[in-house]
C-alpha cells in the first residue's frame, strides 16, 4: 500500500487555466505538507498543516491555495496558472511537525 | 540565500570508491536528515540526526551530525550503481519551526 499518494502524477495545462492537485497519506500522520522543486531541483516549502489548520505559508502567491478537508488529505488548487508555476510538486507528511516526513512521488506540472 | 548548503553539487565515482557528501548550515539545527531522489520519483528518507556528535549507519551509508549541530556528512562505503541519485539534507534551524533543504548533490556511480 502507498504510503502517501498524489494524483495525478503528470500534469500539462495552459495558462490561465486552475487545477487542482490531490494528496492522501494512511500512515496516520497529523501534519502535512506541500513542496515545489523547480528545474534545478531546489525544494521549497510552500505549506504545512497540522490537524487540518495551516501552520506554515511561506510566501506563496495567493493563487495557491491549500485545502486539507481531513487530517490524510491535503489538496493543493491553483488559480490562473504561470508559466513559472512549471515544477514537480511534492506532498510529504510526518507525525507531529518535527519528525520524519514521508514524501509522495510527485506531481509534474507543465504550464505551457 | 540558500541556509543549508551542500557540497559537492555532483559527484562521478567509479563503483567501489568511497564518497562524501557535505552538508553546512549557518544555524544551529534542531534536526538534519538525508534524504535520497531518484530521477522522476519523491524523496526517500535514509537517516535522522538530532544529537550533537551523533553518527548512525545504514548497510553502507553513514551520515554523522557535528557537536555544535551545524554540519553534517553522508559518507557512502564501496559505491555501487544503486546508490546514484539526488541526495537532499533537510533541516529545520532551531526555532523556526520550518523545514528547509539544501541544494542536492547528484551523485553517479559508474559500473
Amino acid at each position: 500500500d502507498t504510503a502517501v499518494s498524489q494524483t495525478p502524477k503528470y500534469l500539462v495545462t495552459q495558462m490561465g487555466n486552475d487545477k487542482s492537485i490531490k494528496c492522501e497519506q494512511n500512515l496516520g500522520h497529523d501534519t502535512m505538507y506541500w513542496y515545489k522543486q523547480d528545474s534545478k531541483k531546489f525544494l521549497k516549502i510552500m505549506f504545512s498543516y497540522n490537524n487540518k489548520e495551516l501552520i506554515i505559508n511561506e510566501t506563496v502567491p495567493n493563487r495557491f491555495s491549500p485545502k486539507s478537508p481531513d487530517k490524510a488529505h491535503l489538496n493543493l488548487h491553483i488559480n490562473s496558472l504561470e508559466l513559472g508555476d512549471s515544477a514537480v510538486y511534492f506532498c510529504a507528511s510526518s507525525h507531529g511537525g518535527r519528525e520524519t516526513q514521508y514524501f509522495g512521488p510527485g506531481t509534474r506540472l507543465l504550464v505551457l | 540565500s540558500q541556509e543549508l548548503e551542500q557540497s559537492p553539487q555532483s559527484l562521478i565515482v567509479q563503483e567501489g570508491k568511497n564518497l562524501t557528501i557535505n552538508c553546512t548550515s549557518s544555524k544551529t539545527l534542531y534536526g538534519l536528515y538525508w534524504y535520497k531522489q531518484k530521477y522522476g520519483e519523491g524523496l526517500i528518507f535514509l537517516m535522522m540526526l538530532q544529537k550533537g556528535g551523533e553518527e548512525k549507519s545504514h548497510e553502507k551509508i553513514t551520515a554523522k551530525l557535528d557537536e555544535k549541530k551545524q554540519q553534517s556528512s553522508l559518507h557512502i562505503t564501496a559505491s555501487q550503481p544503486s546508490h546514484a541519485g539526488i541526495y537532499l539534507c533537510g533541516a529545520e534551524p532551531s526555532g523556526t519551526y520550518k523545514y528547509i533543504f539544501g541544494t542536492g548533490t547528484r551523485l553517479k556511480v559508474l559500473a
